[in-house]
């Protein structure tokens, strides 16, 4: 399977601030995705990034508040915009493998105080 | 709205029994059906796949497919200490690695 590296692995930020997340795949993958797990809970898709396109934003998700860049077929990076307590989650990014399992990095732990 | 449950326990086995997971999903066309296994504060981990109904076994694992019932699960033979984490379901309904997960199940291993 790939091997994908993301980073920070955890950060603790200011409500109001930004955190731009980034995901790196040891080989080229067409799509890549965007995961949220909120504290006790299961994963939730955010977008999927694609390269050369904009990314596909799930319901209840928003560009402005989530801006995805995927500016070749290796790495995608995941903005959270404005944050407020309530974005504090793991953020996880995914690639297929062997068509459709996927497999995930490592995740970043997001604390908003 | 395509919906996968699960039991969200916790449950709880001794060492060396048997532990079943069951997980249901919403959408007759879904194609692919997984285990993750998530361990605190860690990723998920992929530890079973499967494509067409009936049963697949790796190690420890099984894995079992319904499409009829729209139902998938997970036994785990011999249980260990360590195989307690939470036991995601998920299925891939439209290719392409675009998954929906279960709440997942807190499987615990007393020994």
């Amino acid at each position: 399977s790939a091997v994908i590296s993301q980073k920070p692995s955890r950060d603790i930020c200011q409500r109001g601030t930004s955190l731009t997340i980034q995901c790196q795949v040891d080989s080229q993958v067409t799509m890549m995705f965007w995961y949220r797990q909120q504290p006790g809970q299961s994963l939730t898709l955010i977008a999927t990034a694609n390269q050369g396109s904009e990314a596909t934003y799930e319901s209840g998700f928003v560009i402005d508040k989530f801006p995805i860049s995927r500016p070749n077929l290796t790495f995608s990076t995941l903005t959270v915009s404005n944050m407020s307590p309530e974005d504090s989650s793991i953020y996880l990014c995914s690639v297929p493998d062997r068509g459709t399992e996927a497999f995930f990095g490592q995740g970043t732990r997001l604390t908003v105080v | 709205q395509k919906e996968v449950e699960q039991n969200s326990g916790p449950l709880s086995v001794p060492e060396g029994a048997i532990a079943s997971l069951n997980c249901t999903y919403s959408d007759r066309g879904s194609q692919s059906f997984f285990w993750y296994r998530q361990y605190s504060g860690k990723s998920p981990e992929l530890i079973m796949s499967i494509y067409s109904n009936g049963d697949k076994e790796d190690g420890r694992f099984t894995a079992q497919l319904n499409k009829a019932s729209q139902y998938v699960s997970l036994l785990i033979r011999d249980s260990q200490p360590s195989d307690s984490a939470t036991y995601l379901c998920a299925v891939n309904y439209n290719q392409g690695g675009k998954l929906i997960f279960g709440q997942g199940t807190e499987l615990s291993v007393k020994p």
